[in-house]
Parts: structure tokens; sequence; C-alpha cells
């Protein structure tokens, strides 16, 4: 199956820098990916849609200016948490469709991302 | 809107018992897709299975097995003879169209499973 990866897979920053989490796809062209966000015991909430060549579309409540989506190719987004908080720390995770499979999404292996 | 609820927060039981996670759903779209996905304590999600809206036949995997009732609005998981390692955290999720053809998924809320020895 098509494989999609994250990197880093954990990272821990300071309150106030901005980290950057990649999302590849590594088999097949991803038009369109997506951002979502999981807090403790929680379901997983869709922050954005990230189209390739334009801008992202962003879930009702998240701050475009906060949470930065670049999808400059096929096989690349990236979510930049900028001036993290420790309430950002969350687990993030990307997903990916495969060509032809509008339906069929690949998620990411997610990245842990803590604020001190 | 679409809606997925998952009513049983936690679920324990006893190895080799049956148990059965339930997923309620709400659409207005007459085509959608149903899915379940598994997250171990790793966090990355796994991938069980997708039912369209007009195929309402039941599927056995192995254990696992799923009972879609459009009747009703479900989209139930069961899993036969349960293992230690089925323990995790089940997700049940309803897509909804987005423009350019995609669909965006909307998650329930999770069960959480823990299977005992």
């Amino acid at each position: 199956g098509a494989v999609v990866s994250q990197h880093p897979s954990r990272v821990i920053c300071k309150s106030g820098t901005s980290v950057k989490i990649e999302c590849r796809s590594l088999d097949f062209q991803a038009t369109t990916m997506f951002w979502y966000r999981q807090f403790p015991k929680q379901s997983l909430m869709l922050m954005a849609t990230s189209n390739e060549g334009s801008k992202a579309t962003y879930e009702q409540g998240v701050e475009k200016d906060k949470f930065l989506i670049n999808h400059a190719s096929l096989t690349l987004s990236t979510l930049t948490v900028t001036s993290a908080h420790p309430e950002d720390s969350s687990f993030y995770i990307c997903s990916a469709f495969g060509q032809g499979a509008s339906y069929e999404q690949y998620f990411g292996p997610g990245t842990r991302l803590t604020v001190t | 809107a679409q809606k997925v609820t998952q009513a049983q927060t936690e679920i324990s039981v006893v190895e080799k018992e049956d148990v059965t996670l339930d997923c309620v759903y709400e659409t207005r779209d007459t085509t959608y897709y149903l899915f379940w996905y598994k997250q171990p304590p790793s966090g990355e999600l796994v991938f069980l299975i997708r039912r369209n809206s007009f195929d309402e036949q039941n599927e056995i995997s192995g254990r696992y097995s799923w009972n879609f009732q459009k009747s009703t609005s479900s989209f139930n998981f069961t899993i036969t003879a349960s293992q230690v390692v089925d323990s995790a955290v089940y997700f049940c999720a309803l897509s909804e169209p987005v423009s350019g053809g995609y669909n965006k998924l909307i998650f329930g809320a999770g069960t959480r499973l823990a299977v005992h020895p």
C-alpha cells in the first residue's frame, strides 16, 4: 500500500519557538493532504486541508497564522507551528490521498510535539 | 452536519471474549464511506476497513467482522475471541466530500479497548 512518512516523529521545543513538521508521500503523488491534531485520549480533529500549489483550507477555529501549511510539491506538505506554546503540545498526524482513490486516505505515523 | 458517535468510551474484556464496538453516524449525503481504524499505543493509525454506502453486506476478516445497517445508521465492529494484542483505541470515521473530489474524514471519539489475559 501507499506509504506516508512524517518527520520528526518526536520534537520538544521551548515556548516561543517555531517547529516544522514534514509529511511526505513516498511512493505516490498527493495533490491533497490533510493535517489532524490529537490531544491525549481524544479523537483526531481535522485542522486543515493542504492543496498542492494553492492555499490551505483551514477548519473553523484553527488559526491560519499560527499553523502555517505549505504544500509546495506533490509529495511534500509541511506544517509549521509558529510561536509554540505548551497548549500546542499534541500529536499531529497527516494523511494523503493516493492517485485515483478519492476515498482512500493513507496516514502518516504522527509527530508528537511537546512545548516546554 | 456529519457526525459519528461512539458511545462506548472504554471497554474491558478478558482474553477470548467477544466484543462489539458500536458506531452510529449521521449524514445527509447519499453516497458516503465508513471506516474503522485501530490506534495502538504507538499512535500510528491502522486501517481496518472501508465500506461504501451502497454495500450493506456484512464483512468478515479473520476474527474481525463488521455489521453495516443503513436503517439504523450503524456500522458496528465485532472482535471474536479477543486477544491482548487487540488492546488499542478504535475509531469509526465517516467521509465528507470536499472540493476537488476528495473526502475528509469525520472521526468518532474512539473506544479504548483493553483485553486482559
